[in-house]
């Protein structure tokens, strides 16, 4: 069964600096969810990778997909306060497109 | 934007009794999920629904638990008679997969159930 490992699982960081997440699962997988929570709410999807080298970005973050690997990356820049939230990856589970599995979440808190 | 729409927002029951967590999916959308995630903890996967029948599910998905799509709108999980460790927010997702297209599941904002 796929595992999917995230670090770090908190992160407190200042506004305006650079980070990186880290995603690592256990066995091969063409494909990686990103999504944001924000606390007591919802799950938002921010990035589905799909193969490969897959690198997608929308505004500050940034969302990379290495298969060999086995890691998948996510890249803040420039950190903003509104970034701060629960950030979760997660790869798939059985047969099904939409079952994952879930890292446990990396904790961002940006401070000014 | 369509979402997909949960109620009750906060469930409260006793333990042992039979509780229903409905889910309006989005409309165009194939497939159905639950998914779980006790306080402060990871997302779980319950089950998958597709066609009107159970795709795939979870060791936490065990007998006590069921899925049904009443109608043409409505996707609902029951669980049958709650112990105090069912206490999570119940996440219901829908997407649109199929014909070689993956897309990520849109979630709803979910009902804590509070089992006491």
């Amino acid at each position: 069964e796929l595992k999917v490992e995230q670090n770090p699982l908190f992160l407190s960081m200042q506004e305006g600096k650079n980070y990186t997440i880290y995603c690592n699962y256990s066995t091969t997988s063409d494909r990686l969810y990103w999504y944001r929570q924000d606390p007591g709410k919802s799950l938002e999807s921010l990035f589905v990778l799909l193969s490969n080298g897959a690198v997608k970005q929308e505004g500050r973050l940034m969302a990379s997909l290495d298969t060999k690997a086995r890691l998948s990356t996510l890249h803040i820049t420039a950190a903003v306060h509104d970034l701060s939230a629960t950030y979760f990856c997660a790869g798939p589970y059985g047969g099904s497109q939409g079952n994952l599995i879930f890292g446990k979440g990396t904790k961002l808190s940006v401070k000014p | 934007e369509p979402e997909v729409t949960q109620t009750p927002s906060h469930q409260v029951t006793q333990m042992g009794q039979e509780v229903i967590l409905r889910c309006v999916p989005i409309s165009n959308h194939l497939y159905f999920y639950w998914y779980r995630q006790i306080l402060g903890q990871k997302v779980e996967f319950l089950v998958s629904f597709y066609n009107n029948e159970i795709s795939e599910k979870s060791e936490i998905f065990d007998d006590q638990f069921s899925v049904e799509r009443p109608d043409g709108s409505n996707f609902t999980l029951k669980i049958r008679s709650t112990k105090l460790e069912d206490s999570a927010m119940y996440f219901c997702a829908s997407s649109i997969e199929g014909q070689g297209r993956i897309s990520p599941l849109h979630f709803g904002n979910g009902t804590r159930l509070t089992v006491t």
